[in-house]
């Protein structure tokens, strides 16, 4: 099946400093990828939607200007997480889809958990 | 976003009972998929039933879909220890900003299978 992968798979920060957070389609050209984020013993919520090579489109509530998404190729998305908060602690987890009719499917990465001291 | 809503939040059986989990949504959608994750990993992918699909079946897991109700249900059998684990059910629709088909999860249902 397909794999995404994330790096890293967790990270520690001070408050203030920038993170940035790898998706990566391993075997599959990836022209959506999405990005979730997920508070303990919560929900996932969709963050924001990337297609590759455009603007990221965020949902709503999510600050742009926080969250940095780009989608440069169609095998890596990233996330920076710019001037993080310990509110900005959660898990993160990144998805991505084929593009095309019939690529119904979003793959998972196994997520990468920030902590924001 | 759109979320559904599952119950129970919380279910607790013993080996080898079966568990039932519920979903409920609220707008059109392409698919509904069911997932599970242990507690701090990532998602595992258990199954995905299509809107024109009613019921499906893989190993002990067995999903119904309702588009009428706008609802799912997971059913595992003979559970077993090992199933203990959080499940989502996420329907594959327009997401809240238009910007095209995306994953939407419930909040989850958290299982604990005691032996």
């Amino acid at each position: 099946g397909a794999v995404v992968s994330q790096h890293p798979s967790w990270v520690i920060c001070k408050s203030g400093t920038s993170v940035k957070i790898e998706c990566r389609s391993l075997d599959f050209q990836a022209t959506t990828m999405f990005w979730y984020r997920q508070f303990p013993k919560q929900s996932l919520m969709l963050m924001a939607t990337s297609n590759e090579g455009s603007k990221a489109t965020y949902e709503q509530g999510v600050e742009k200007d926080k969250f940095l998404i780009n989608h440069a190729s169609l095998t890596l998305s990233t996330l920076t997480v710019t001037s993080a908060h310990p509110e900005d602690s959660s898990f993160y987890i990144c998805s991505a889809r084929e593009g095309g009719q019939g690529h119904n499917e979003q793959f998972f990465g196994p997520g990468t958990r920030l902590t924001v001291l | 976003s759109q979320q559904g809503e599952e119950d129970p939040q919380a279910l607790s059986i013993q080996e080898g009972e079966n568990a039932t989990m519920n979903c409920s949504y609220k707008t059109s959608i392409n698919n509904l998929q069911w997932y599970r994750q242990n507690s701090g990993r990532g998602l595992v992918h258990l199954i995905l039933i299509r809107s024109n699909e009613r019921e499906k079946h893989s190993g002990r897991l067995r999903v119904t879909l309702d588009t009428s109700k706008k609802s799912s249900s997971l059913l595992i059998t003979a559970s077993r220890a090992a199933d203990t684990a959080s499940y989502f059910c996420a329907t594959d629709a327009l997401s809240s900003s238009n910007s095209g088909y995306a994953l939407n999860f419930g909040k989850g249902t958290s299982l604990l299978v005691t032996p």
